[in-house]
């Protein structure tokens, strides 16, 4: 199986700084990456796909990057809204594997 | 409205039996590739398994292969997870979502537990 390693496991920061958060496939997968939001009680919410295409719906403050092993997601300028746990998923192989969170908190 | 809809979730001993099911509208349910994925008290997700839209391929975890059955009814627009020799660390929520992982259930909770 693709194995996908998300850092840093956790995160403090304080609304309006600059976030990224970074995923590494252990082989190459391209660009078939996807990033979901996850707040606690709720299901996941799509906001990237095909590592840089913004989902429709999703604010521009969010952004994807890479492609072959290493993936950014990278959010602006944080909203109160945007503490919450986020994951990257690999769809290269149709064993899609997700990335173990990384969980972004208030500061 | 697209709309995912689990049921089936509930309390079951270890070894038990249960399945799950996930009513799909708003969309055209035989076009689409489905999958579960699963989520532990407190921990990541976890993808489970994925059937093709026709329901002629299907994938799955290691962890569930070979106990687990993913199947669909495209007629009646239901994906089903049919899942046997169920243990402790089979305890999640349990999500159904379309192919694309933009449209996702509120999820149904199975627990396994003596």
């Amino acid at each position: 199986d693709i194995q996908m390693t998300q850092s840093p496991y956790s995160l403090s920061a304080s609304v309006g700084d600059r976030v990224t958060i970074t995923c590494r496939a252990s082989q190459s997968i391209s660009t078939y990456l996807n990033w979901y939001q996850q707040k606690p009680g709720k299901a996941p919410k799509l906001l990237i796909y095909a590592a840089s295409s913004l989902q429709s719906g999703v604010p521009s403050r969010f952004s994807g990057s890479g492609s072959g092993t290493d993936f950014t997601l990278t959010i602006s300028s944080l909203q109160p809204e945007d503490f919450a746990t986020y994951y990257c998923q690999q769809t290269y192989s149709t064993r899609y594997t997700f990335g173990q969170g990384t969980k972004l908190e208030i500061k | 409205e697209l709309q995912l809809l689990e049921s089936g979730g509930d309390l079951v001993h270890p070894g038990g039996s249960l399945r799950l099911s996930c009513a799909a509208s708003g969309f055209t349910f035989s076009s689409y590739a489905m999958s579960w994925v699963r989520q532990a008290p407190g921990k990541g997700l976890e993808w489970v398994s994925t059937i093709s839209n026709s329901g002629g391929t299907t994938y799955y975890a290691d962890s569930v292969k070979g106990r687990f059955t993913i199947s669909r009814d495209n007629p009646k627009s239901t994906l089903y997870l049919q899942m046997n020799s169920l243990r402790a660390e089979d305890t999640a929520i349990y999500y159904c979502a379309n192919q694309n992982g933009d449209y996702w259930g509120q999820g149904t909770l199975v627990t396994v537990s003596s």
